[in-house]
Order: structure tokens, then sequence, then C-alpha cells
């Protein structure tokens, strides 16, 4: 079974704070993706990443940026967290950007807190 | 412009109901797949079923039936005889391209005891 990990589950962080938020999938996919997810409004693609050092913009990338240093990780990055940043995070995995219609596996989701 | 309209924002049912969740969804593209994710309260989404285009028949899978009509441009979900652990969000979603996803804005489904 694939396994998509996030580092933390909860996560209370400060106005203005550098935020990291790691995932891991351990099924040597290609494709990454980091989605907001929000009351009333599904989930947004922030991020996607096809392969190690590559990165598309999603719907809504502002404030946030990537990393892909090796294909099992990808990191999404908050620069200068702010309030209305406060939302739930969820990375998820699939085989391939070559395989049309791969379904998704996700992680459990890490709900930030901008206080 | 691709778009999943999910109008149900929540449902309640009494347990061993019938309910069904309804997906409209919007495309151009001739090829795409659809998709129906379950994320119960520890957040994970869970993958319940994908369709192509292509392929119009119903599926059932125990309890859980999809009907796919594409003069309509709908995706619904039922569940029979409904059960408490049935109980989460459902996500309707589409991708016609090799990596962009469209979700709906998710039904949350109740089913009270």
């Amino acid at each position: 079974d694939v396994k998509v990990t996030q580092s933390s589950r909860y996560l209370v962080k400060r106005t203005g704070e550098k935020v990291f938020l790691e995932c891991v999938q351990d099924m040597d996919h290609e494709n990454m993706f980091w989605y907001r997810q929000d009351p009333g409004l599904g989930l947004r693609l922030i991020y996607f990443s096809y392969d190690v050092k590559m990165k598309e913009k999603g719907d809504i990338p502002e404030g946030y940026s990537v990393s892909r240093e090796k294909k099992e990780r990808f990191s999404l990055i908050l620069e200068s967290a702010s309030t209305n940043q406060t939302s739930m995070y969820l990375c998820a995995s699939s085989l391939s950007y070559r395989l049309a219609g791969a379904k998704q596996y996700f992680g459990p989701g890490t709900r930030l807190t901008v206080t | 412009a691709q778009k999943v309209t999910q109008a149900q924002t929540e449902i309640s049912v009494v347990e061993k109901e019938d309910v069904t969740l309804d997906c409209v969804y919007e495309t151009r593209d001739t090829t795409y797949y659809l998709f129906w994710y379950k994320q119960p309260p520890s957040g994970e989404l869970v993958f319940l079923i994908r369709r192509n285009s292509f392929d119009e028949q119903n599926e059932i899978s125990g309890r859980y039936s999809w009907n796919f009509q594409k003069s309509t441009s709908s995706f619904n979900f039922t569940i029979t005889a409904s059960q408490v652990v049935d109980s989460a969000v459902y996500f309707c979603a589409l991708i016609s391209g090799t990596y962009k996803y469209i979700f709906g804005t998710g039904t949350r489904l109740k089913v009270l005891a």
C-alpha cells in the first residue's frame, strides 16, 4: 500500500514566521501535490511537482513556495505566514505525469493555525 | 473551463436509509476521468472509484454504486443501507490532462444511529 506521510497533524505558528510542511511518499511516485482545503471551497491546488526539482504553480501559489530535492519528499514553504493561511493542508502523490487519470494517494493532512 | 459541482453541502440520514450524492461536471475534453474520494474525520482522503469518459457502465461495490451519465454530465454516488461509518465528507473530482485534478466542494454526509 502506498503511504503518504506528513510531518505534523497540527501546527500553530505566529504571523511572519517561516513555516515548513513536509510530505514523504514511499512508492516511487513521480507526481506530488500540495492542496489547501477550506470549508465551502473544496481542495485547491497550490503547487505540483512531476519530478525532482521540477514544479508547476497551481491555482493559488501566492505566498507559498515548494522544494523537491528528492523524489520521495515534497516540502511546502510559507515564507512569511499570515492569518489567511490558516487552513488544512493536504499532500498527495500519483504515479506519473505520463499516465493520464492516475489516482491520487493522500496524506492525513496538516491543520495549520497562524495567530 | 472545467468545473465540478456538488450542490449538496450537507446531508443527514438515519442509519439504513439509502442516500445519493450528486456530482455534475463540466469539460470540453472528450477524454477525461472522474473520481470519488471519501474523507473520514481522520482527514485522509480515501480513493473510492475512478471512471473514464468512455466507460458509461454503472459500477457496484458492496453497498456503494455509481451512476455515470454523459448525457447529463453527472457521476452520482449512492450508498445503500447507510451505516454510521459512512459519515464523512465525499469529494467528486475530474481530470482531463495528466495532473490537474478539479475537485468539487464536497458533500458532508451524516449518518445518524
